[in-house]
């Protein structure tokens, strides 16, 4: 089955500092890997997705994610967060030849001070 | 395509009352996503369908929870009776299998059980 650790649950940085969210995933297959970010009081909305090809991808807002398959991590990152960053930071796995479901880890609240 | 769209917004019933929740996934998306989230659990996958057929619903807390997808266009989750418990956020979510993309959220329903 699939499942997905996220090792920070909460972080507070302030504005200008580098940001790094730890994901972890267990699954023995092929996965999709994905980031979301909830804002206060709304939705999910992608942040960057990883498919195939290029284990770095780059998504909105300047952030990025790095997978490393023999670690089974897709680890977040944003060189110099803004204030506006602040939310919460949910990893997903997605197995594309299994059952498809979306597995979300448990999130990390960041707060970013200004 | 305006996104998934969910209703209603905001819910606030009495313990024991019936509710429904409904979902407009997105045109053309063959798998739709029920998840409830809650401080204590995070985001927790309910119920999932595919081409309008429920694929897994191990995640459905109690026989309480009931879901349905009559047509491509329109899913229901009932909860019957409600309690103090079930309040949360709860979302819809849906994807396209042949599109290889994301899980596009809906903007959730608060539900408040009193």
């Amino acid at each position: 089955a699939q499942s997905v650790s996220q090792h920070n649950h909460h972080v507070i940085l302030s504005e200008a500092a580098s940001l790094e969210l730890g994901c972890n995933y267990s699954y023995g297959g092929t996965v999709n890997l994905f980031w979301y970010v909830q804002y206060p009081g709304q939705h999910l909305q992608l942040l960057l997705k990883y498919f195939s090809g290029d284990p770095l991808v780059k998504g909105i807002k300047g952030f990025e994610a790095e997978f490393i398959k023999s670690k089974f991590s897709f680890n977040l990152r944003k060189p110099s967060v803004q204030w506006s960053d602040t939310a919460e930071y949910f990893c997903a796995v997605n197995a594309p030849s299994g059952t498809y479901k979306y597995i979300f880890g448990t999130g990390t609240r960041l707060k970013v001070l200004a | 395509d305006a996104g998934v769209i969910q209703s209603p917004r905001h819910e606030v019933t009495e313990m024991g009352q019936e509710v429904t929740l409904r979902c407009k996934p997105i045109s053309g998306h063959d798998y739709l996503f029920w998840y409830r989230q809650t401080m204590m659990r995070g985001l927790e996958l309910l119920i999932y369908f595919n081409n309008n057929v429920p694929i897994d619903d191990s995640g459905m807390p109690e026989d309480r929870f009931s879901a349905k997808m009559p047509n491509a266009s329109f899913s229901t989750l009932k909860i019957q009776p409600s309690e103090p418990r079930d309040s949360a956020v709860y979302f819809c979510a849906s994807t396209h299998t042949a599109e290889n993309t994301e899980a596009f959220f809906g903007q959730g329903t608060r539900l408040t059980v009193v």
